[in-house]
């Protein structure tokens, strides 16, 4: 069974510039959550998405939206890019809402 | 504000020697845990769980210990290879799939 799947693994923008992320989680998986990987700060929690719905949703700010498709793909989307925005996101599929999470291999952004 | 902490950001073993990474939280509606392992330019790879009706959950090689009322978990490596170093995060979820990490600990098992 194919993993995680992450598209583009890395990728290079400037500041106020808006990106769009995009995520395929394992097949038959219905519950994508999204993190964003610092150094200082470890993985924070973006937003889970189960169904096509927003389930849950960490203490980012407006900038960073998502959404899921009805095959489970996912997006996510930061608009305004900051130089702070430079991280690993990582996003996780996992069969229900409540279960054990598989992560795909991560997109490396940076912004310049 | 980090619900989850891991206060140790390296830890050296000697290979066949036992690896201790420990995980304090602070949020008493946590109540199930995990342990990711992370190699360079690769995902998080699900390790072990304990969920909070449980004290103890062993896999092998692997036991997680959970002591509720110090709100502290632990992860046992015994015997650490040199291939289990990584870097270790812990993550708490209040149930639901909202996972609060903490920001790892680099293990390196010297041969």
């Amino acid at each position: 069974k194919a993993g995680v799947t992450q598209t583009p693994r890395y990728l290079i923008k400037t500041r106020g510039q808006q990106v769009t992320l995009s995520c395929s989680p394992i097949s038959g998986h219905r519950s994508v959550s999204w993190y964003q990987q610092t150094p200082g700060q470890g993985l924070q929690f973006l937003f889970e998405y189960f169904s096509e719905t927003q389930r849950n949703k960490g203490n980012f700010p407006g900038r960073f939206s998502g959404r899921q498709f009805s095959n489970s793909r996912s997006e996510m989307n930061v608009s305004t890019l900051e130089l702070g925005d430079s991280a690993l996101y990582l996003c996780a599929s996992s069969l229900m809402t409540d279960g054990e999470q598989f992560f795909g291999p991560g997109t490396r952004l940076t912004v310049l | 504000d980090q619900q989850v902490k891991q206060n140790s950001p390296s830890l050296s073993v000697q290979e066949g020697r036992i690896s201790i990474l420990n995980c304090d939280y602070t949020n008493s509606m946590f109540d199930y845990f995990l342990w990711y392992k992370k190699y360079p330019a690769e995902g998080p790879t699900f390790l072990i769980s304990i969920s909070s009706i449980k004290d103890k959950n062993e896999d092998g090689r692997f036991t997680v210990f959970l002591n509720k009322s110090a709100k502290h978990l632990s992860l046992h490596i015994v015997p650490s290879q040199p291939g289990d170093s990584a870097v270790y995060f812990c993550a708490a979820s209040p149930s639901g799939n909202q996972f609060y990490f903490g920001t790892g600990t680099s293990l390196t098992v010297i041969p």
